[in-house]
């Protein structure tokens, strides 16, 4: 199973100051945005996880601007700018290229 | 508009048997690769199970060969029937959809909570 591992696990962020979340795969995922099934998830506290990028880099519907992502082969970041008090929660990276899928341990985004 | 609505979830001794549901509206479940998360209240996301568009399935070991992942079609309906119950299957159960994004789980429901306890 490919292992997938976030640092940090938790991230004091000032307001409006920018964040990165790091995601490292235990074997490659690829290298093109086009088929390299690596998304982020944020979850808020009472809520269920919510897709914010797949496919390494694309932007689900209705997600701000301020979030984008990139990487390739085992190596990814998820990253916030302009952090905003609603951004508070956990981000999860997963991947889905190959069964079984796995997340990462999550990453706590705190408000310094 | 999609919506993803889970049920069946409760209080069961350890060694007993549920059956959670996953009513879909919007979309046609057998079209979509549907997925099975959970959650232990407090702690990160682990993957239960997963069936494809092709109904191929997998699971995580830690759940193979006590959970099933099936649709009703008829129902649209995503369902996972577990047995052999343990304490460490405390947890609120998701399911997900990849409707729009080809990967990526854009749909979440809302998530049952399954306590086994004696």
């Amino acid at each position: 199973d490919i292992v997938m591992t976030q640092t940090p696990l938790s991230s004091p962020v000032i307001l409006g100051q920018s964040a990165s979340i790091s995601c490292r795969s235990s074997q490659s995922l690829g290298y093109s945005d086009a088929d390299t099934d690596l998304s982020w998830l944020q979850q808020r506290p009472g809520q269920p996880p919510r897709l914010l990028i797949y496919r390494i880099s694309k932007r689900f519907s209705g997600v701000p601007d301020r979030f984008s992502g990139s990487g390739a082969g085992t190596d990814f970041t998820l990253t916030i700018s302009r952090v905003e008090a609603e951004d508070v929660g956990v981000y999860y990276c997963m991947h889905a290229t190959q069964f079984p899928y796995t997340f990462g341990q999550g990453t706590k985004l705190q408000i310094k | 508009e999609v919506q993803l609505v889970e049920s069946g979830g409760g209080l069961i001794q350890p060694g007993g048997s549920l059956r959670l549901s996953c009513v879909a509206s919007g979309f046609i479940v057998s079209r979509k690769y549907m997925i099975w998360v959970r959650q232990v209240p407090g702690k990160g996301l682990e993957f239960v199970s997963v069936i494809s568009n092709d109904g191929s399935t997998s699971y995580a070991d830690s759940v193979k060969g006590r959970f099933t992942i099936s649709r009703d079609n008829s129902e649209n309906t995503l369902c996972l029937q577990m047995n052999s119950l343990r304490a460490e299957d405390t947890a609120v159960y998701y399911c997900a959809s990849s409707v729009t994004t080809g990967g990526g789980f854009d749909y979440w429901g809302q998530g049952t909570l399954v306590t086994v306890s004696s």
